[in-house]
């Protein structure tokens, strides 16, 4: 069974970094072709793309966010963390991890639950 | 501002069919595989399309997907109570180095 699940702070301040942790499990990050990327969605509002990593470590990100985003794995512990810079309130969403299956060309086949983060001094 | 666009509702009574467009670009749907994903109120979107027109097991066969040049549409047939819910569809878009979504579209069901 697939699982991921998002972890990190509620409440950031405005300037602050924010981490994010995806904790997955029945799949790892070292078999060739998977592929687990973040996506956010502000309340009431639609779904936008962050990054995405590789089973290889290769790397993409959104070239709006690219400044300010990194995304890293822990294959080890099983895990993928974002971190974002600078944070806004514009930047309060909720966030999601996703995976793509190795066998898929294209498509997150797999979420976390979302974990809502508020950006608010 | 997204770079594929999708009506911002449709609606239909139960049992009948809808259709969601996808139009986009030769940059995106034109060069890559769409996926669409359903989003019931307050949970995390569920992949019911992916490479155009398959769909995930466990997907009943009501939903279906298909492309054609920079477009793409998601058909529901027989029409639930239960598919009242936003529906996006996604593609890799190559001239930006990165996946997009559409704003989305809301099902009502009349």
């Amino acid at each position: 069974q697939i699982t991921l699940k998002e972890s990190g702070p509620t409440l950031v301040k405005p300037t602050q970094t924010l981490t994010l942790t995806c904790t997955f499990s029945g799949f790892s990050l070292s078999t060739s072709g998977v592929v687990v990327g973040w996506i956010r969605q502000p309340p009431g509002k639609a779904l936008e793309w962050l990054a995405l990593i590789y089973w290889d470590d290769d790397k993409r990100y959104s070239p709006s966010l690219k400044s300010r985003l990194t995304i890293t794995k822990d294959t080890s512990k099983n895990q993928v963390v974002l971190t974002m810079t600078n944070m806004d309130p514009v930047d309060t969403a909720t966030y999601y991890c996703a995976r793509i299956p190795p066998d898929w060309s294209s498509g997150y086949g797999d979420w976390g639950q979302g974990t809502l983060v508020t950006v608010s001094s | 501002q997204s770079v594929l666009t999708q009506p911002p509702s449709v609606s239909a009574a139960p049992g009948q069919t809808v259709t969601i467009s996808c139009s986009g670009s030769s940059s995106d749907i034109g060069n890559g595989y769409v996926s669409w994903y359903q989003q019931l109120p307050g949970t995390a979107p569920k992949v019911l399309i992916y490479e155009n027109d398959k769909r995930p097991s466990g997907i009943p066969d009501r939903f279906s997907g298909s492309k054609s040049g920079t477009s793409a549409t998601l058909g529901i047939t027989g029409l639930q109570t239960g598919d009242e819910a936003d529906y996006y569809c996604g593609t890799w878009a190559k001239s930006l180095g990165a996946y997009v979504f559409g704003a989305g579209t809301k099902v009502t069901v009349l």
